[in-house]
């Protein structure tokens, strides 16, 4: 069964505009943690923002927050006033508590129009 | 900048050839992940090396292994390589073994294809 699910292969988004990447995920556990990533065309990952399940708020990076809605298994990232250099792919990713592994979604390419 | 290189970053080998992946870790930092990342696809999890001993192995057969050295660098090695081993590899550093949980570190990445 597949952990995390991007539903949004690619978004085509207009500069300064907010998008919103959707991410479910699904788990047993209680303790775990929520990762978004952006990995732009180089290829390396660039962590942006992070949710434990534990948490209360949902969590901010700057332009990146983190919509965490626990009993719907949901974290959508929210980036707002996009920019050109926003656009990659982002990747929503998972890590449960005494796991090793980071169990990532399939991504979302984002492109940011001028 | 998240201190941890790969190399090298293009690679291209025969299908039955052996490669070997390098990676250097963040100073200080006493596990490794590695990950596989085919065209198009999110990176799965292929081992994790802790203390230099492998500590936990995603779906992946025998023929790739590891090692990770004092010297906080590390290998990733693949015998008789496949066609679908052509993908883009993935070092990821942390410290004891990932705590807090977000603290993994991602190098750039080794392209490996495979004709």
């Amino acid at each position: 069964a597949q952990k995390i699910t991007q539903t949004q292969p690619g978004m085509f988004v207009q500069e300064k505009e907010a998008v919103t990447l959707d991410c479910t995920y699904d788990t047993s556990d209680p303790s775990y943690g929520l990762f978004w990533y952006k990995q732009p065309s180089s290829g390396e990952m660039i962590f942006l923002i992070y949710q434990g399940s534990y948490d209360q708020q949902n969590a901010t990076e700057g332009r990146y927050s983190l919509n965490f809605q626990k009993a719907r298994k949901s974290a959508n990232l929210v980036i707002s006033a996009s920019q050109l250099g926003d656009s990659a792919m982002y990747f929503c990713a998972m890590r449960e508590t005494g796991d090793d592994k980071i169990i990532f979604g399939k991504g979302t390419r984002l492109h940011i129009l001028p | 900048e998240t201190g941890v290189t790969q190399s090298p970053t293009h690679l291209i080998k025969t299908r039955g050839q052996q490669v070997t992946l390098r990676c250097s870790s963040q100073s200080g930092h006493n596990t490794v992940s590695w990950y596989q990342q085919a065209l198009g696809q999110g990176p799965q999890f292929i081992f994790q090396y802790y203390r230099e001993e492998e500590n936990g192995r995603g779906n992946f057969p025998p023929r790739f292994s590891g090692l990770q050295f004092p010297n906080y660098s590390s290998e990733l090695n693949v015998n008789a390589l496949e066609l679908d081993d052509s993908a883009l590899y993935l070092c990821a550093s942390s410290w004891d073994r990932g705590r807090p949980l977000y603290e993994q570190y991602f190098g750039p990445g080794t392209r490996l294809t495979v004709t």
